[in-house]
């Protein structure tokens, strides 16, 4: 299974855009890429998946380039109930199992 | 449909006793999981199941065991409690593998070994 990395944390205000990379420089052919949202004492919430270009949903964008080796999960105009740890996983498109790395923890400020 | 549900939520074993955190989902899904998490971590999977009578070991599974006799739940056994098994553990369970396997992650247990 490919190894992602993600900064660590990220500080924004409400209202902006925030754009979380991660890469994954060893993704397979068969690899999608997927987003989780965790809040404290919660478990983890699907956000976002794909394969390659852009995907948009109710939530979120998904950007990833023609290379596949990064991704960057955008959030529009964040508010303070985004505040989370946010993790990028790159699964095998057959395969049981999900990854978990460290994630991004995003704080929002007002 | 309430989801996937956990119990007990919270729970302190002493060294070398033994429990059982239960999970059940309500949404027919075939694949099942447990993870755990320690403080400032990400999740480590345990354990996970494709279906009633399957199971398979994840990263983590030593001193841990589990069952899948029904398609709703997946208990996680502890044998011979360790502090090393002091986390939050969360089950989870997806409809489908692969590329379309989101996972429905319950309200996790809170374990402490004293």
């Amino acid at each position: 299974l490919a190894k992602t990395t993600q900064p660590i944390s990220m500080d924004s205000y409400e209202g902006q855009e925030v754009n979380i990379t991660c890469s994954h420089n060893n993704i397979a052919t068969n690899d999608y890429i997927t987003w989780y949202q965790q809040f404290p004492s919660q478990g983890p919430r699907f956000i976002i998946q794909g394969y390659k270009t852009k995907v948009t949903n109710e939530v979120a964008s998904l950007f990833i380039p023609a290379d596949r080796k990064s991704s960057t999960l955008s959030l529009p105009r964040v508010s303070l109930s985004d505040t989370a740890v946010y993790y990028c996983l790159v699964g095998d498109a057959y395969t049981d199992k999900l990854i978990f790395g460290t994630g991004t923890r995003l704080q929002v400020f007002p | 449909n309430a989801g996937v549900t956990q119990t007990p939520k919270f729970r302190i074993l002493k060294i070398g006793q033994s429990m059982t955190l239960q999970c059940t989902q309500d949404m027919n899904h075939n694949y099942m999981y447990w993870y755990r998490q320690d403080p400032g971590m990400g999740l480590k999977l345990i354990y996970y199941s494709v279906g009633a009578g399957i199971t398979d070991k994840g990263e983590v599974p030593n001193g841990y065991n589990v069952s899948r006799s029904t398609t709703e739940d997946f208990p996680l056994r502890l044998e011979l409690a360790a502090p090393s098994q002091t986390s939050v553990y969360f089950c989870a369970s997806s409809r489908l593998a692969g590329a379309d396997n989101e996972q429905f992650f319950g309200p996790g247990t809170r374990l402490t070994v004293l």
